[in-house]
């Protein structure tokens, strides 16, 4: 079964510096693979996503991620953080039957 | 515009209440979904429904029902609250059965049991 696993409940980040949030992925076939954006008291809002192609996939607002089968990962970057990406980010991968899987989030914080 | 709506937006109810919770999407998608969220464990799904008429059991159904009469609208239901489903619940729908497109949220509903 798919498990998609974040590294870091709580990311804290200086406005201007690299934004790092990761992701890991558990299946042997590589699902299809997205990144979730949640602003307080909102719904999610899809970033970016991987189906197949490019392993280096952009998305709004300035994120990128770059799927690595090797290392089963699917981390999201942001090279220079705003005040307005404080938020929670999700990633998500498909399972077997197409259905998602989330992981638990993670709530990046910017400080200025 | 189109996209995903859910009502109430908010509910507080009393232990042993019911209530149903209405999803309604325009896009003609197939397939729909109910997750719950809670803070630390991401979005668990609870029930979804692959089209008219189908529904399916997700990773926490226990104290749900769900019903898919209209293709544009699925129902969840709690028969008899408890604090335990104190939680946000999000509905979601996507074209296809692969989701290469992801899924398209409604803002959600945030339900408190006392």
């Amino acid at each position: 079964a798919q498990s998609v696993t974040q590294l870091g409940s709580h990311v804290s980040v200086s406005e201007g510096a690299l934004v790092l949030l990761r992701c890991n992925y558990s299946s042997s076939v590589p699902p299809y693979l997205f990144w979730y954006v949640q602003y307080p008291n909102q719904g999610l809002q899809l970033l970016l996503k991987y189906t197949t192609g490019a392993t280096l996939v952009k998305g709004i607002n300035g994120f990128e991620a770059e799927f690595k089968k090797s290392e089963t990962s699917f981390h999201l970057t942001k090279p220079s953080a705003h005040m307005s990406d404080a938020a929670e980010y999700f990633c998500a991968g498909t399972d077997s039957w197409g259905k998602l899987q989330f992981g638990a989030g993670t709530q990046v914080v910017v400080t200025p | 515009n189109a996209g995903v709506t859910q009502t109430p937006k908010f509910r507080v109810l009393k232990t042993g209440q019911s209530m149903t919770l209405l999803c309604a999407q325009d896009m003609n998608h197939e397939y729909m979904y109910w997750y719950r969220q809670d803070p630390g464990m991401g979005l668990r799904l609870i029930h979804y429904s692959v089209g008219e008429g189908t529904t399916a059991k997700g990773e926490v159904p226990d104290g749900y029902n769900v019903s898919r009469l209209k293709k544009q609208n699925f129902l969840l239901g709690l028969e008899s609250a408890a604090p335990s489903q104190t939680s946000v619940y999000f509905c979601a729908s996507s074209y296809d059965t692969r989701a290469q497109y992801g899924y398209t949220f409604g803002s959600g509903t945030r339900l408190t049991v006392v």
